[in-house]
């Protein structure tokens, strides 16, 4: 069976500090890779999607970036944090192409102080 | 612009009161519309997909429908393990992403 990992779980940052996200999927192969970001009062907003190791697209302009340097493995990164930044931050995966449910991992609670 | 709204947006039931979530959605060629389940703290939890109006789909005593406007989360004599934000989501022809709306959080008390 395929399992979605993300790693941390929590994490707090000062403003300025530089960020690292992981997310693997065990079990598939070729997934559909996605990040979200979850701000209290607002819905899931999507951030970034991968259909392919190191094809990435951007979603909305921000001050993250991310980046797929293995198949089953998604890194969602940022050089230097803004307040704004905080937030609960999940991954999701689909085996099936674009347009089908997604799967979502634990999520990163993430606050920037 | 594509949208989602689902209301209420909190609901508090007693143990075996059965009742209804609503998500109303603009999109433009539906392709499917979700709906997930999320604990506190947690991430969202895969329920149903539904693709086209008039499709009905059912998980123990939860019940999504589907019209050309609007989808429905039936809950059956819910129970306190019931509780959680439901969450309703829709992606169009043309589209990557889910769309979500915000859920509705729904409490359950014995």
């Amino acid at each position: 069976s395929q399992t979605i990992h993300q790693w941390p779980a929590t994490l707090v940052q000062p403003v300025g500090s530089p960020l690292s996200l992981e997310c693997t999927v065990e079990g598939t192969s070729n997934p559909n890779l996605y990040w979200y970001r979850q701000a209290a009062g607002r819905g899931l907003q999507l951030l970034f999607y991968s259909v392919g190791i190191g094809q990435i697209s951007s979603e909305v302009p921000q001050n993250l970036s991310a980046s797929r340097p293995q198949d089953r493995q998604f890194i969602l990164s940022s050089k230097k944090l803004l307040l704004s930044d905080s937030g609960f931050y999940l991954c999701a995966w689909t085996p099936w192409g674009i347009g089908n449910e997604q799967f979502f991992g634990p999520g990163t609670r993430l606050t920037v102080l | 612009e594509d949208q989602v709204t689902q209301s209420p947006e909190a609901l508090r039931l007693q143990e075996g009161e059965s009742s209804s979530l609503n998500c109303s959605y603009t999109v433009s060629g539906l392709r499917g519309l979700f709906w997930y389940r999320q604990d506190p703290g947690k991430g969202p939890e895969f329920l149903f997909t539904l693709y086209s109006a008039g499709e009905e789909k059912e998980k123990e005593r939860l019940k999504a429908t589907l019209t050309k406007k609007e989808s429905f989360l039936h809950i059956t004599a819910p129970k306190p393990e019931d509780s959680a934000t439901y969450l309703c989501a829709v992606i169009d022809q043309a589209g990557t992403a889910l769309i979500f709306g915000k859920g509705t959080t729904l409490s359950v008390s014995s």
